[in-house]
Order: C-alpha cells, then structure tokens, then sequence
C-alpha cells in the first residue's frame, strides 16, 4: 500500500449505531487530519494530530471523536450519529504539521450515510 | 477570517479548447495557495503548491499562477480526462494546520 488508505470505502448506519473508521498513512508523515466534505460545501477540517498529540479541534460535536494511537493510524469513531452526517470523510496527512506551508497528502475517503 | 471564492462553478470546455480557472482568496498572511483535483467519489489529489506573487507552476496541460489577490489554473487544449472538479486552498498565519478551501470548479471537458 502507498499514500494514505482509508476504510470501510462506504458505510451505511442508523442513528443508535456505532462505528469507527480508519486511516493509515504509508509517507512516514508525523501530521494527520481528518476532513468533512458535503455536498456543495467546502471541505471543513475536524480534526489534527500532530505526532500522535491533538492539536486542534474544530468545534467538532461529541459524537465523533478521533483517536491516533501512532503516527501512521487515524481513527474517527462514530456514535449516535444524525442524517445531516452523511457526507465523504477524509482522512490526510502531512510531513511536520507545525508547518504552514505544507502540503496535506489526502486518503480516498469514506462515504457515510446515516438513516 | 480567510475566505476562498472559485468561479467559476462549473465549466464545459469542449476537446482542446483552452481555458481558465480562477481562485480569488482573502487572508492574514499568505503561507500557501495549494491546487487539487479531485474527481468523484474519490480525494482530493495534490497538484501545486504556490507560496509568493509570481510564481507559476506547470505539469503536462495545467499551468498555475499566482497574484496577491488571486490565482488562476490554465489549462491547454484540455482531453476529456480533465474532467474533474478543481479545488484551490490556502494557508495562513503562522503555526495554523488550518486549509481553507473554496468550493471548487467543476470541469467537463467533451469530445
């Protein structure tokens, strides 16, 4: 595998469900993020991690709630989850993170739906 | 706060007509204006990375430049392969992990 994988690539779930998702990056990054992109909207960053430490936090609502055991896996878990959720998930990495100019490598996505 | 405005929305070029895209930005303090393209169902897949008024990048039919208030995406007798949408980001303000993105343009180019 090489660059950043995601999976599941797709993921139905009701609203009382719980699940998770992944992301593993192959490019020996230290930064990963996690993206939410909806239709006809700008993507909009959730959440980062910089060498494993949470760093930022966009005014994310509790049911999701990232984890990053080590620099190369990202996780995004999922519960009680509402239908204005549903969306493309992504999941990016970057060298350092404390960078600004660097450029962020991005995973397929997982497209979520929620009933 | 930084905003980012593509225009236009959608594009429909036909086989080797030439055109551009354009990415105005407002923010505190450019570090990087970046280019992705992204087609459906998939991410974002990098292109350019700009960092200072006047630069301009290249790669096969696209040719990226950058101003102090805007950054224009070429593209040269485009195939139907650049079909895509066309997303433009920038970065600002010291230690941020913040991208903002615009919307993107969404490309259609017919045989």
């Amino acid at each position: 595998e090489t660059g950043v994988t995601q999976t599941p690539r797709h993921l139905v779930m009701g609203m009382t469900n719980k699940k998770s998702l992944k992301c593993e990056q192959h490019l020996g990054h230290n930064a990963m993020y996690w993206y939410k992109q909806s239709a006809k909207k700008p993507l909009e960053l959730m959440f980062v991690y910089s060498l494993e430490e949470r760093v930022e936090n966009n005014s994310v609502p509790s049911r999701f709630s990232p984890e990053c055991p080590n620099s190369s896996h990202l996780f995004l878990h999922l519960h009680t989850l509402q239908p204005e959720d549903s969306a493309l998930y992504l999941c990016a990495s970057s060298q350092d993170g404390s960078l600004a100019r660097e450029t962020q490598y991005f995973g397929p996505g997982t497209r979520l739906l929620v009933l | 706060e930084d905003q980012v405005t593509q225009s236009p929305e959608a594009l429909r070029l036909q086989e080797g007509e030439s055109s551009s895209l354009n990415c105005s930005y407002t923010v505190s303090g450019l570090r990087g204006l970046f280019w992705y393209r992204q087609d459906p169902g998939k991410g974002p897949e990098f292109l350019f990375t700009l960092y200072s008024a006047g630069e301009e990048k290249e790669k096969e039919r696209l040719k990226a430049t950058l101003t102090k208030k805007e950054s224009f995406l070429h593209i040269t007798a485009p195939k139907p392969e650049d079909s895509a949408t066309y997303l433009c980001a920038v970065h600002s303000g010291a230690g941020s992990y913040q991208l903002t993105f615009g919307k993107g343009t969404k490309l259609s180019v017919i045989p």
